[in-house]
């Protein structure tokens, strides 16, 4: 059963412009959201989050969009970049979990120069 | 900093056979954990702990053992090695605040043959 939905299994874009990555979750217990990047032969590292009480989050190029009604965030990636392209993973965190995380397949971003 | 550091990188084990994958950080989290990552999916958890002594099972627990002595190491020891455990192998640590980030380290590829 999962919980944590990342339905693009890959995305291709022209460097320049906008990246976006989808991720669906079904567990309304959910409350803090994390983003992932991950290189090949590489463990995964952080990129961005977002708590459950807001509705978007930015750090630079990388903006998280959440809307908890249709338990649905996005990532938007502005302007992408060649270096951008990776498998990027959705995790959630569910209230009083012990800080663990629950993650989504990934969707491989490849950014064309 | 090393962050979190995991070793080996890389593993061959024949059926039958015992390992021990060791993981370390020097941050001083609380938080520990292991995940295993099979082609095409996303990230198992299966082993955590909130501090030394204390450790607790995730979602894909069966055929694997850890212990938590201390703060920095975290082992994780598969018995009896089998093919389905076949995977990439990531251990991450988390300072267990509220920005909920886990820092991973680079893995370890394990083929059971």
């Amino acid at each position: 059963d999962q919980q944590v939905k990342q339905n693009s299994p890959s995305l291709s874009v022209q460097e320049g412009r906008i990246s976006i990555l989808n991720c669906d979750y079904t567990n309304s217990m959910f409350d803090y959201f994390l983003w992932y990047k991950k290189y090949p032969a590489e463990g995964p590292t952080f990129l961005i989050s977002i708590s459950s009480i807001k509705d978007k989050n930015e750090d630079g190029r990388f903006t998280v969009f959440l809307n908890k009604s249709a338990k649905h965030l996005s990532l938007h990636i502005v302007p992408s970049q060649p270096g951008d392209s990776a498998v990027y993973f959705c995790a959630a965190k569910s209230g009083g979990s012990n800080y663990k995380l629950t993650f989504g397949k990934g969707t491989l971003l490849t950014v064309n120069p | 900093n090393a962050g979190v550091t995991q070793t080996p990188k890389f593993r061959i084990l024949k059926i039958g056979q015992s390992m021990t994958l060791q993981c370390a950080q020097d941050m001083n989290h609380n938080y520990m954990y292991w995940y295993r990552q099979d082609p095409g999916m996303g990230l198992k958890l299966i082993y955590y702990s909130v501090g030394a002594g204390i450790t607790d099972k995730g979602e894909v627990p069966n055929g694997y053992n850890v212990s938590r002595s201390t703060t920095e190491d975290f082992p994780l020891r598969l018995e009896l090695a089998a093919p389905s455990q076949t995977s990439v192998y990531f251990c991450a640590s988390s300072p267990g605040t509220a920005s909920y980030e886990q820092y991973f380290g680079p893995g370890t590829r394990l083929t059971v043959t």
